[in-house]
């Protein structure tokens, strides 16, 4: 069966201070990657999606960045938060294609301060 | 865009009474979108409930049932009887088709208190 770990489960960071938060899949090769992030009061959107290690792309811009340095890792960073940043970000997988499933981590609760 | 509305929360119905939580949605880039609702219990990630991918058809799971309506462009959630355990957020989603990968357009969220 495959499995989402996220980590942290939850951050309190002041303004202007760096951030990383992960997840990781095991159980399943190759599978496309996602980050989503809801704002306090807001929606839940897609910031990032990555089909393949090394590559990639932003759907949203909001001075953050995403890595996938393996097939199983995915990364969110950024090297300055901003008040803007808080919510809930999600990390996400599901098989490739298109018309799948999407798995959903239990996500990192971020307020920045 | 395409977009996704559902009822405002927070709803809090009695157990044993009936629930439903409208969804409309609009979808420009396609013309059937999949549609699908999620939800997430307390301390819980989020999850699928349930899905239909085809007009006209209806999707059911846990007691909650959903049909896919394009004339009306609705995909209103439904259940009979609710239970205390169904106290959770419910998300109205549309999937899109992105680069080959599967993008999720999300609703509000419908906070549901089932109360005792």
């Amino acid at each position: 069966a495959q499995t989402i770990h996220q980590w942290p489960v939850a951050e309190i960071k002041a303004v202007g201070s760096p951030l990383s938060l992960g997840c990781t899949i095991k159980g399943k090769s190759s599978p496309n990657l996602y980050w989503y992030w809801q704002a306090t009061g807001g929606t839940l959107q897609q910031l990032f999606y990555s089909i393949t290690v090394g590559q990639v792309e932003s759907v949203v811009q909001l001075n953050l960045s995403a890595s996938r340095p393996k097939d199983d890792q995915f990364i969110l960073s950024t090297e300055k938060l901003l008040l803007s940043h808080s919510g809930f970000y999600l990390c996400a997988w599901s098989r490739q294609g298109a018309n799948t499933e999407v798995f959903f981590g239990k996500g990192t609760r971020l307020t920045v301060v | 865009g395409d977009s996704v509305t559902q009822t405002e929360g927070p709803v809090t119905v009695s157990e044993s009474e009936s629930l439903i939580i409208n969804c409309t949605y609009s979808a420009t880039s396609i013309a059937y979108p999949n549609l699908f609702w999620y939800v997430r219990y307390p301390g819980e990630g989020l999850q699928l409930l349930l899905k239909v991918i085809t007009a006209g058809q209806k999707g059911s799971s846990r007691g909650f049932e959903a049909t896919y309506n394009k004339e009306t462009t609705s995909f209103h959630l439904q259940k009979a009887s609710v239970q205390e355990s169904d106290s959770a957020v419910y998300y109205c989603a549309l999937g899109e088709n992105q680069g080959g990968s599967a993008k999720l357009i999300f609703g509000e969220g419908t906070k549901l208190t089932v109360s005792s």
